[in-house]
């Protein structure tokens, strides 16, 4: 299995601009996460899907950030509009079962700079 | 309000010179408690999962332990490739949050 992909591996863009980072999860697993990490307050879950829903989205700063699932096998990150404070390294992970409280595999990341 | 507290923030260790790393936690409920290693430039790498007090689990050089305030990661004979950021991270009982702490950055030298 290839593991969780993440695309982009890195952005680069101006404050203003749409960003949108995606994730595809391991084949099976029914659960996936998206997290943030920087230096200052290490890594923080913003939304957690099970079964393509969102579950928990208290994590999301603010309305500026919005994500989906459309199926089991895509999701999606978006940022509009992105300022400075966004950069930072996003990572998704999954899981094959929330309840279970299985492993999450993460993928590589991907790292955001907001100019 | 649930919270993970991991120390010390930094360990630098001589190669075979045994150690153990602090996860401090509060939650509500504990759901289940993990380690995780993280490699620079990397996501997190899954180690154990612990759910109860008393549960001991082993992995290699590395054994992680738990009690009802905090767990342990306890690293024997560690060597030069053992070097990595290690997080602790708590899912507390009636949702999946995983709050995980700021890690500890361990250095084993040759």
């Amino acid at each position: 299995d290839a593991g969780v992909i993440q695309s982009p591996r890195h952005e680069v863009t101006e404050m203003g601009q749409e960003v949108t980072l995606r994730c595809k999860p391991i084949s099976g697993h029914n659960s996936l996460f998206w997290y943030r990490q920087t230096m200052m307050r290490g890594l923080e879950l913003l939304i957690y899907f099970n079964n393509n829903v969102p579950i928990d989205d208290s994590g999301m700063p603010e309305d500026r950030f919005s994500a989906k699932m459309p199926n089991a096998s895509f999701s999606t990150l978006k940022i509009q509009p992105s300022e400075p404070r966004d950069s930072a390294v996003y990572f998704c992970a999954s899981t094959r079962s929330a309840g279970d409280y299985n492993e999450q595999f993460f993928g590589p990341g991907t790292r955001l700079t907001v100019l | 309000e649930d919270q993970v507290t991991q120390s010390p923030e930094a360990l630098r260790l001589q190669e075979g010179e045994s150690s153990s790393l602090n996860c401090s936690y509060t939650v509500s409920g504990l759901r289940g408690l993990f380690w995780y290693r993280q490699d620079p430039g990397k996501g997190p790498e899954f180690l154990f999962t612990l759910y109860s007090a008393g549960e001991e689990k082993e992995k290699e050089r590395l054994k992680a332990t738990l009690t009802k305030k905090e767990s342990f990661l306890h690293i024997t004979a560690p060597k030069p490739e053992d070097s990595a950021t290690y997080l602790c991270a708590v899912q507390a009982t009636g949702g999946f949050k995983t709050i995980f702490g700021a890690g500890t950055r361990l250095f084993v030298k040759a």
